[in-house]
């Protein structure tokens, strides 16, 4: 069963305009979440991240948006240039869990010129 | 550039052979973790180690084992490897509580 869902499997945006990628969790226990941006043959590099206790977090033009009672999370990339085209993991932390963290499977996102 | 250091970056092998994968974490992190990447999946937690002890396991098989050195590396060994091994494994690493870990670059693995 899987913990953190991004149902989108890609997403495309025009150049300039806002990229929205979704994450749905069903764990209540988590109570951390981030999310990564990965190019191929490369490793995931840790974009933002958000505790559980806020509910908006701001890193230039990166915003995640936290709904508890939703459970879910969302990215926002504004403007979304081609540079962004990646693939995004969401991903949750387990209170007391040491630090692994479980992982969606990923929304590649396009940003068109 | 995490500053995980992963070898090798990519390894073909037999079915039925063992391999071992190595990772260097970033300075002064004392836990390391490995996950395992597959078609279309998305990236399963395999094992933490925390300065030497397992820390916590995840969907390890048990023919995959890892341990962590005094030095902090570690190594991730799979062996008796079938066709459904292959797959990219990462190594991360992050400090002592923290909720941020940060990833090498992987080791591909083909199972010929």
């Amino acid at each position: 069963d899987q913990q953190v869902k991004q149902n989108s499997p890609s997403l495309s945006v025009q150049e300039g305009r806002i990229s929205i990628l979704n994450c749905d969790y069903t764990n209540s226990m988590f109570d951390y979440f981030l999310w990564y941006k990965k190019y191929p043959a490369e490793g995931p590099t840790f974009l933002i991240s958000i505790s559980s206790i806020k509910d908006k977090n701001e890193d230039g033009r990166f915003t995640v948006f936290l709904n508890k009672s939703a459970k879910h999370l969302s990215l926002h990339i504004v403007p979304s240039q081609p540079g962004d085209s990646a693939v995004y993991f969401c991903a949750a932390h387990p209170r007391g869990s040491q630090g692994n963290l479980i992982f969606g499977k990923g929304t590649k996102l396009s940003v068109k010129p | 550039d995490s500053g995980v250091t992963q070898t090798p970056k990519h390894l073909i092998t037999a079915t039925g052979q063992r391999v071992t994968l190595r990772c260097s974490p970033r300075s002064g992190d004392l836990s390391v973790y490995w996950y395992q990447q597959s078609l279309d999946q998305g990236l399963q937690f395999l094992i933490q180690y925390y300065n030497g002890e397992e820390r916590a396991k995840g969907n390890i098989l048990e023919r995959f084992s890892a341990q962590q050195f005094p030095d902090l590396h570690s190594e991730l060994n799979l062996s008796s490897l079938e066709l459904g091994d292959s797959a990219l494994y990462f190594c991360a690493s992050s400090v002592s509580g923290g909720n941020t870990i940060y990833f090498g670059e992987g080791s591909w693995l083909t199972v010929v």
